[in-house]
C-alpha cells in the first residue's frame, strides 16, 4: 500500500528556532510536494521535488530518493510560519491526481 | 498572475438550495481539480478536468455537479446538499494534464444547514 508518513504531528517552537519536518513514503515516487495551509485557509504550494534540494527564502526542502525521505526546514522561524505543513507524494500509477497526502504537521511558532 | 481565485470565500446554504462555487486561473493551466477538505483532514480529490474534459470523478454524489466552461474557469454546482457536505472546497490547477506542480486557491468554506 502506498503510504505517506509525516513527523512530528505537532510541533511548538520559539521564534528564531530552526525547524525540521519529516516525510517518509513507502515506495518509489515521481515527485513530492510540500504544501502550507494556514488555519481555515487555502493551500500554498511551497516546493515540488523529485531529487536533491530546493531553497526559497527561509525554507529549504530536501529529498533522498534512496531512503524514501524528505525534509522541510525553516530557518529563523517566525510566528507567521505557524501553519499546517503537508507532504503530498506522487506515486507512479497513483490515484487520479496521483497524489497521496500525509496527515500534516501542525507547527506553532511562539514569539 | 500565479493565482487561483475562488468565490465565494464563504457560503451558507439550506438543504434545498442550489448554489455554485467558482474557480478561475489565468496561468494557462490545462488541468483543474476540485478537492473537499474536512477539518484536520487532508484534501480528498473530487473531480479532475483535463483540457476542459472531465477526466476523473472520484465517486462523488450527483448532488455535486462540476462544469468547465473554458480553460480558465471551473464551477461546482451544488444541489440538495446534506449537512455532512459542510467542508472547505479547494480548487487547484496544474500546467500539464497530470504530474505538474499544483497551484491551490484559498478555498470556499461551505456550511449546509
Amino acid at each position: 500500500k502506498n503510504e505517506v508518513e509525516q513527523s512530528p504531528q505537532n510541533l511548538t517552537a520559539q521564534e528564531g528556532e530552526f525547524i525540521t519536518i519529516n516525510c517518509s513514503y513507502s515506495v518509489g515516487i515521481s515527485a513530492l510536494h510540500w504544501l502550507q495551509q494556514h488555519p481555515g485557509g487555502g493551500i500554498v504550494s511551497l516546493f515540488m521535488l523529485s531529487s536533491g534540494k530546493k531553497k526559497h527564502g527561509r525554507l529549504i526542502a530536501t529529498i533522498n530518493i534512496q531512503e524514501k525521505h524528505s525534509s522541510l526546514h525553516i530557518t529563523a522561524s517566525h510566528p507567521r510560519d505557524s501553519a499546517v505543513y503537508i507532504c503530498a507524494v506522487r506515486f507512479p500509477g497513483g490515484g487520479a491526481d496521483g497524489l497521496t497526502f500525509g496527515k500534516g504537521t501542525h507547527l506553532i511558532i511562539q514569539p | 498572475d500565479t493565482e487561483v481565485t475562488q468565490t465565494p470565500k464563504h457560503l451558507v446554504m439550506g438543504m434545498t438550495n442550489k448554489k455554485s462555487l467558482k474557480c478561475e486561473q489565468h496561468m494557462g493551466h490545462r488541468a483543474m481539480y476540485w478537492y473537499k477538505q474536512k477539518a484536520k483532514k487532508p484534501p480528498e480529490l473530487m473531480f479532475v478536468y483535463s483540457y476542459e474534459k472531465l477526466s476523473i470523478n472520484e465517486s462523488v454524489p450527483s448532488r455535486f455537479s462540476p462544469e468547465c466552461p473554458n480553460s480558465s474557469l471551473l464551477n461546482l454546482h451544488l444541489h440538495a446538499l446534506q449537512p455532512e457536505d459542510s467542508a472547505l472546497y479547494l480548487c487547484a490547477s496544474s500546467q500539464q494534464g497530470f504530474g505538474g506542480e499544483l497551484f491551490f486557491g484559498e478555498g470556499s468554506r461551505l456550511t449546509v444547514l
